[in-house]
């Protein structure tokens, strides 16, 4: 059974600063991951999908990666605003096609 | 925006009762997802419609049910409601079956409230 940790659970960090979230997974046999963000008492959002074949992706300020064979991936925010202020949450499909498996996500603050 | 629309926003129920809460998804999208979000957890899978039919149940109780309609719109029900399913529930789209290869676009949620 699949399941997904994120570290840390919470994260507040000045304006302008970079930082990394984590977050690990048991079953490595995953066809993606998927990195969303949550506005407090919102919908999902999702920000990158990466595919098992792939190590990396890319959008703007945003870089994930993934390390299939550590059940790793890191989403990566370079010169964090006040407005990257949410919940982060990693998920994978539990397998083959099957819908997702989330983490409880990390709550960055970032303050201005 | 996703073009994933939830009906309603808020609801508050008492227990015992039972709620019925709708999804719209973007055309074309054969493939529904319905997510349980409880406070500071991750959304947990209840089942998912493929085409109309029910294709995959996560451990969630019977009481929850659900169907998935031509016009790309579904809906989550819920019997003899109880405090615990005070939570806010997300539906997800996607263009096939959800899981392997396809992004799942979420909706707004309901936020239900049980007292």
């Amino acid at each position: 059974k699949q399941e997904v940790t994120q570290i840390p659970a919470a994260l507040s960090v000045p304006e302008g600063e970079n930082l990394v979230l984590n977050c690990s997974f048991t079953d490595s046999a995953i066809y993606n991951l998927q990195w969303f963000r949550q506005d407090p008492g919102k919908g999902l959002t999702s920000l990158l999908l990466i595919q098992s074949s792939q190590r990396e992706q890319t959008s703007g300020r945003l870089n994930a990666s993934l390390d299939k064979s550590s059940g790793r991936s890191t989403l990566y925010i370079a010169a964090s605003q006040p407005g990257d202020s949410a919940t982060y949450l990693c998920a994978v499909p539990n397998s083959g096609n099957t819908p997702l498996v989330f983490g409880k996500g990390t709550r960055l603050s970032v303050i201005a | 925006e996703t073009g994933v629309t939830q009906s309603p926003t808020h609801l508050i129920k008492t227990r015992g009762q039972q709620v019925t809460l709708r999804c719209s998804s973007q055309s074309g999208h054969n493939t529904v997802s319905w997510y349980q979000q409880a406070l500071g957890q991750g959304p947990q899978f209840i089942f998912q419609y493929y085409r109309e039919e029910e294709n995959g149940r996560g451990n969630f109780p019977p009481r929850f049910s659900g169907l998935q309609f031509p016009n790309y719109s579904s809906e989550l029900n819920v019997n003899a409601l109880e405090l615990d399913d005070s939570a806010l529930y997300l539906c997800a789209s996607s263009p096939g079956l959800a899981g392997a290869a396809d992004t799942q676009y979420f909706g707004p949620g309901t936020r239900l409230t049980v007292l």
